[in-house]
């Protein structure tokens, strides 16, 4: 069964300052990764997504993740973080095969300081 | 294009109430996906619709919980009747696609509070 493991609930990082969030991954042979965002009041964004192919991915708002294999991680980076990047993020995995349902993580909760 | 929407944002009911959540897909979109966050947890999938049809409803927690989508178009889920435990954030996701890779779309949820 596939499941998705953010070991971060809270990160608070100062305005300007790089952000990283991650997440590891159990699947199948070969996994779907996505980043999904929640801003207060809002719904899920998609901010990136893992195919095939480049290993490193760019997303929108700034937003970059990369795809390790051997460690079965999709880690999410920022370099440099604004006020508004204060949201929840969630790491994804799936659908692969006949199988449609994503499988998300529990969520960081990023606070930026000013 | 518009986008998921959901109705209501927000609902409060007490429990043994019944309530109905609605969920309208992007245009063109087949597949109409229902998942749910209950407080601090993961986001978990319920079930999932191509057209009119039960894909996968293998998320549905029990009885209680009926999805319907009439014509392949909206959909609703309906919680009859409600317990405490029902209380979350209910999400509602449509996608072009099936299979590998598809990307859903989500709505802004609909926060139910059971009391």
């Amino acid at each position: 069964a596939q499941s998705v493991t953010q070991p971060d609930i809270h990160i608070t990082v100062s305005e300007g300052a790089s952000l990283e969030l991650r997440c590891n991954y159990s699947y199948g042979a070969t996994p779907y990764l996505f980043w999904y965002v929640q801003s207060p009041g809002q719904g899920l964004q998609l901010l990136l997504k893992y195919f095939s192919g480049d290993t490193l991915v760019q997303g929108i708002k700034g937003f970059e993740a990369e795809f390790k294999r051997s460690q079965s991680s999709f880690n999410l980076r920022k370099p440099s973080v604004h006020w508004s990047d204060a949201a929840e993020y969630f790491c994804a995995v799936g659908p692969w095969s006949n199988d449609y349902k994503l499988s998300f993580g529990a969520g960081t909760t990023v606070t930026v300081r000013a | 294009e518009a986008g998921v929407t959901q109705f209501p944002s927000h609902s409060v009911i007490e429990k043994g109430q019944t309530v109905t959540l609605r969920c309208d897909p992007i245009s063109g979109h087949d597949n109409l996906y229902w998942y749910r966050r209950v407080m601090g947890k993961e986001i978990k999938f319920l079930l999932h619709f191509v057209k009119e049809s039960k894909q996968d409803e293998s998320g549905m927690p029990n009885n209680r919980f009926l999805a319907e989508r009439t014509g392949g178009t909206y959909s609703t889920l309906k919680v009859q009747p409600a317990e405490l435990e029902d209380s979350g954030v209910y999400f509602c996701a449509s996608s072009q696609r099936t299979g590998g890779g598809n990307e859903q779309y989500f709505g802004p949820g609909t926060r139910l509070t059971v009391t």
